[in-house]
């Protein structure tokens, strides 16, 4: 059975750090890419970051540009994003999400989320 | 950046309706699009993917429809464990986007 657990959220000052983590099993995690999926508490869904199975192709959002930084260990079936210089606006919930395959890169697994909140 | 206009935004019915959501993109996407479903307090769930195929184990009530800037999501028989908001989202491009979603309630 595919299992993705997220862990690592919690509250966090604004321009501080934080370090979200994903544990995969139940599937070959090095053959997969992986996403991180956010939102804000009663808003919709925003696609945060891509990382590819061998991490040679990472995609960012712009609104996570230059402070997010997606990464994973293929030897540990785990997925990863460091967040840094954390605004108000970075507080959701945050999913890690398995893309399908190649030729059909949508989300068919997620995690059940972990919550970020940024609050002075 | 591929824009995308989900619509209604929100939708009541009553069990057993027939319901269609839309959604439409700034530009064409071909068949890239996938439909999710969201409980409160749960993670999203895909339905259809490649706009009209089902995912394995969803109802066959559930169908996709549309290719290129023009896709609809309907609910053929609307059961009571399918009211739930509904997102679309494109895979043809990064930054991946989804539309804002759609809220289907009990009339």
């Amino acid at each position: 059975e595919v299992q993705l657990v997220e862990s690592g959220g919690g509250l966090v000052k604004p321009g501080g750090s934080l370090r979200l983590s994903c544990a995969a099993s139940g599937f070959t995690f090095s053959s997969y890419s992986m996403n991180w999926v956010r939102q804000a508490p009663g808003k919709g869904l925003e696609w945060v970051s891509s990382i590819s199975s061998s991490s040679s192709y990472i995609y960012y959002a712009d609104s996570v540009k230059g402070r997010f930084t997606i990464s994973r260990d293929n030897a540990k079936n785990s997925l990863y994003l460091q967040m840094n210089s954390l605004r108000a606006e970075d507080t959701a919930v945050y999913y890690c999400a398995r893309v399908m395959s190649y030729s059909t890169p949508t989300f068919d697994y997620w995690g059940q989320g972990t919550l970020v909140t940024v609050s002075s | 950046v591929i824009w995308m206009t989900q619509s209604p935004s929100l939708l009541s019915a009553s069990t057993g309706d027939r319901v269609t959501i839309s959604c439409r993109m700034s530009q064409g996407i071909s068949s890239y699009l996938a439909w999710y479903q969201q409980k409160p307090g749960k993670a999203p769930e895909l339905l259809i993917y490649a706009a009209s195929t089902l995912q394995s184990g969803v109802p066959s009530r559930f169908s996709g429809s549309g290719s290129g800037t023009d896709f609809t999501l309907t609910i053929s028989c609307l059961q009571s464990e399918d009211f739930a908001t509904y997102y679309c989202q494109q895979y043809y491009s990064f930054p991946r986007t989804f539309g804002q979603g759609t809220k289907v309630e009990i009339k």
